[in-house]
Parts: structure tokens; C-alpha cells; sequence
């Protein structure tokens, strides 16, 4: 089945405890996405990704940090996380349609972070 | 049923009847828009999108209408059925050479049977 896994889907942590977020596809897609979504606020983009060893920054990207060494994963870092990143996070990726390229297509189930 | 803007964030309609939200986007350089869907507890849907050479783009009783002029896209959902009760937003990518995604706040549509 074509998905975009996240795990864990809930973590509690403290503060400042450094914690990773994962997220693989399995459709060989070349773009990948983090979103948080808040209330009130909707979603907003944190990083996204073009291809391998390819990143750049969304709207949202401090206190966060990915990496793309492979096209199947995209696992989203959080060195010292704070009580400002509880939310809910979604991993995304897209492929290609007529030769071009989609963006944010499938979305994974999500993430529900609590940062105490 | 339709919905104006980003100001009204419920839209209710009878079953059957044709649903419009609309969605005012900001950058008049974004190049592609998307419609969302989501359900309670469930992460987004894609639902359908349009490039910005298109006027018009049909799914199954979809249709996405975009209109430069005035940077408005609008959803439209025929034969709205209770199974299309859910919030629903839009999405624009800023411009061609970037993969950043701005999204609006969210149209949360009620389908009374």
C-alpha cells in the first residue's frame, strides 16, 4: 500500500530532550514536507525537501532540523526541543504527474508531540 | 452553500445541494494551488489542484476554479453529501523555483441530511 509512515504517532517529552520524528515513504517520491498544525493557526511548513541531499527552509523552521540522505526518509530533528513545539506534525511527499513535479500529495497520519 | 474569504469558517448546506468555499491567496507569484481536505483526527486529503495557466479544473464533483486577477481560488463541490462534512483548505506554492507551501486557515463545511 502506498503511505507515508510517521513515527511515533504520540510522545510526551521534556524539555531539551533532543528527540527525531521519522518519516518514510514507500512510493519513490522526490518531494517531502514537515508541516505543524496548531489551532488557530492552521498548518505551516518547516522544511521541505526537492530530492536527496536537498533542504530548505519553510515558513516555520527554527528549533527544527532534517536531513534527506536517502529518497525514502526524511526524519525531523529536534535538538533541545521547547513547550512552543507541542503541536501536531505531518510528514508529506509528492511525485510527478504529466512529467511534473506535485507538492504535499500524501500526507502521513501525524505526530502528536507534547513538549513539558 | 458558499463561503466568502477566510472570515467565515463554517459553511453549512443540505445534503444535495452544491457547496462553494472560496480562498483569497496572497502572492501574486505563486504558481500552483491546492485543495485539501481534512477529517477529524486525520491528517490532510489531497483533493485536487491547478496550475496557474489554468482557469478551471475538474475532479469527481470537484471543481476548482482560480482567478488571477483577483487572487481567489474557489472549491466547488456538487451534490454535497454527508460524507463531505470535514474542514477544507487551500494551499499555494510562492513561486516557481521553490517547494514552499503557504495554506490558508480552513473552511469547516457541515452537510445537514
Amino acid at each position: 500500500e502506498a503511505q507515508v509512515t510517521q513515527n511515533p504517532r504520540y510522545l510526551i517529552t521534556v524539555t531539551g530532550k533532543k528527540l527525531t520524528v521519522t518519516c518514510s515513504q514507500n512510493m519513490n517520491h522526490e518531494y517531502m514536507s514537515w508541516y505543524r498544525q496548531d489551532p488557530g493557526l492552521g498548518l505551516r511548513q518547516i522544511y521541505y525537501s526537492m530530492n536527496v541531499e536537498v533542504t530548505d527552509k519553510g515558513d516555520v523552521p527554527e528549533g527544527y532540523k532534517v536531513s534527506r540522505k536517502e529518497k525514502r526518509n526524511f526524519p525531523l530533528i529536534l535538538e533541545s526541543p521547547s513547550p512552543n513545539q507541542t503541536s501536531l506534525y505531518f510528514c508529506a511527499s509528492s511525485g510527478h504527474r504529466d512529467k511534473k513535479l506535485l507538492y504535499g500529495y500524501t500526507f502521513g497520519s501525524g505526530t502528536r508531540l507534547t513538549v513539558v | 452553500g458558499e463561503s466568502v474569504g477566510l472570515h467565515l469558517p463554517t459553511l453549512s448546506v443540505q445534503e444535495g445541494d452544491n457547496s462553494i468555499i472560496n480562498c483569497a491567496y496572497s502572492n501574486s507569484a505563486s504558481d500552483y494551488f491546492i485543495w485539501y481536505k481534512q477529517e477529524s483526527g486525520k491528517g490532510p486529503q489531497f483533493i485536487i489542484d491547478i496550475r496557474s495557466n489554468m482557469d478551471k479544473r475538474q475532479g469527481q464533483r470537484v471543481t476548482v476554479l482560480l482567478n488571477k486577477t483577483v487572487k481567489h481560488l474557489s472549491l466547488q463541490i456538487a451534490a454535497t453529501q454527508p460524507g463531505d462534512s470535514a474542514v477544507y483548505f487551500c494551499a499555494e506554492k510562492k513561486a516557481s523555483n521553490t517547494g514552499k507551501l503557504i495554506f490558508g486557515q480552513g473552511t469547516t463545511l457541515q452537510v445537514k441530511p
